[in-house]
């Protein structure tokens, strides 16, 4: 089954940097990788996804990259606010099967 | 948007008796949903896949026994714990989706429910 490693586990950066999240999948037939962010207590919201056909996708601060013959893919956020604090999670799934998660990415951004 | 409605979102209950988890499609209806589970600071962990009209599959490791689906609409699917002990309190979370075809389509989540077995 698929497998999705998430890094790093705890991201800490200054108000207005960037923030880079990676992961890899081990399904070569995996062909949607959502991000999710998540706050306490909260249930996952989709922020930004990717399909296979792409190869990277942007939406104001936040930027998706895919590489599929690595099989890695990287969640980009710029211009970095408090509110960006939370936790980030990236998934895989091989069409409309079941999504596999990654560990998580505890992001802090220091005002 | 599609909405996924989960109650209760909070539950308290003794050891050794049953809780049930609802989960609903409110906009649409989904042949599959998805129960997950997520200890403290950890992922979210497939504990099983619900199938409208025909048997959950669990992952590896979960008991069908003892997390019971059923998958009874096109909009509703729900998880008994049953017989829960300690070791099963943790938040609890359903998703759906709403889109098919080949390319994938993103999973939507209910708010969550946070089980405490005392």
């Amino acid at each position: 089954g698929e497998n999705v490693e998430q890094h790093p586990s705890t991201l800490s950066v200054q108000e207005g940097d960037s923030a880079v999240i990676k992961c890899t999948y081990s399904d070569s037939a995996s062909n949607y990788f959502p991000w999710y962010k998540q706050e306490l207590g909260k249930r996952p919201q989709l922020i930004i996804d990717i399909r296979s056909n792409v190869g990277e996708k942007k939406d104001q601060r936040i930027a998706v990259t895919l590489n599929k013959t690595a099989k890695h893919f990287s969640l980009h956020i710029t211009e970095t606010q408090p509110e960006d604090s939370a936790v980030y999670f990236c998934a895989a799934s091989r069409r409309n099967n079941d999504m596999r998660f990654g560990a998580g990415t505890r992001l802090t951004v220091k005002p | 948007g599609a909405v996924v409605s989960q109650h209760p979102s909070r539950v308290i209950c003794k050891s050794g008796t049953s809780v049930k988890i609802e989960c609903r499609s409110l906009d649409f209806q989904a042949t599959t949903m998805f129960w997950y589970r997520q200890f403290p600071k950890q992922s979210l962990m497939l504990m099983a896949t619900s199938n409208e009209g025909s048997k959950a599959t669990y992952e590896q490791g979960v008991e069908k026994d003892k997390f019971l689906i059923n998958h009874a609409s096109l909009t509703l699917s729900t998880l008994t714990v049953t017989s829960a002990h300690p070791e099963d309190s943790s938040f609890y979370i359903c998703s759906a989706r709403d889109g098919v075809g080949d390319r994938g389509s993103p999973l939507h989540f209910g708010n969550g429910t946070r089980l405490t077995v005392t």
